[in-house]
């Protein structure tokens, strides 16, 4: 049973427009929400990330949503390019960040 | 600075065969974790450590051994591999006690495959 439900698998967006990956998680201890990203033959590198105490926090073009009472967080990748094909990942933990716990992952292609 | 970096790159075993992975980070992280990715599950934690002479058991510990007796090192063992056990491993660090970044740092990845 996976902890964080992502959706969707694969996503194809075109230049220039916005791209959203969603996540759902049930453990209400989890406080820490980061969201990877992740190149082929490439480890994981950390995008983004949010505590629960905020509902929005905006790194250039990546925003990630959070929504406390209905248990979801969302990425919004704005004006998306082809350099942000890549698969993400969602996360979240407690504990300092410690034992992580990944969604399925999604798949971004952005068409040119 | 080199990071995160995993030993080997890829390995082929057959079944029964034990081999050892090896993780190294030179950014004097206390954390250190180790674990697989398979397609359409995203990561699953094997085994952590939040300090030299420290392990613990993660999401999927089940046919793995770890040890970490140096703080910039963390050994994934399969004393006997299984072909379930064919999968891409990741080794990670961070530094969360230091209360700026709970970020994790991977490395680049073992990918193993077990006939």
């Amino acid at each position: 049973q996976q902890q964080v439900k992502q959706s969707p698998q694969s996503l194809i967006v075109q230049k220039g427009g916005i791209s959203i990956i969603n996540c759902a998680y049930e453990n209400t201890a989890f406080d820490y929400f980061p969201w990877y990203q992740q190149f082929p033959g490439k480890g994981p590198a950390l995008l983004i990330a949010i505590r629960p105490d905020v509902s929005e926090k905006k790194e250039g073009r990546f925003t990630i949503s959070f929504n406390k009472s209905a248990k979801q967080f969302s990425l919004h990748i704005m004006d998306s390019q082809p350099g942000d094909s890549a698969t993400y990942f969602c996360a979240a933990s407690t504990e300092y960040g410690n034992k992580l716990v990944f969604g399925a992952g999604t798949i971004l292609r952005v068409k040119s | 600075n080199a990071g995160v970096t995993q030993t080997p790159k890829f390995r082929v075993l057959k079944t029964g065969q034990s081999m050892t992975l090896l993780c190294a980070q030179d950014m004097n992280h206390e954390y250190m974790y180790w674990y697989r990715q398979d397609p359409g599950m995203g990561l699953r934690l094997i085994h952590y450590s939040v300090g030299e002479g420290t392990t613990a058991k993660g999401e999927v510990p089940d046919g793995y051994n770890v040890s970490r007796l140096k703080k910039q090192n963390f050994l994934l063992g399969l004393e006997s591999a299984a072909p379930s056990q064919t999968s891409v491993y990741f080794c990670a660090s961070s530094s969360p006690s230091r209360g700026v970044s709970y970020e994790q740092y991977f490395g680049p990845g073992t990918r193993l495959t077990v006939t």
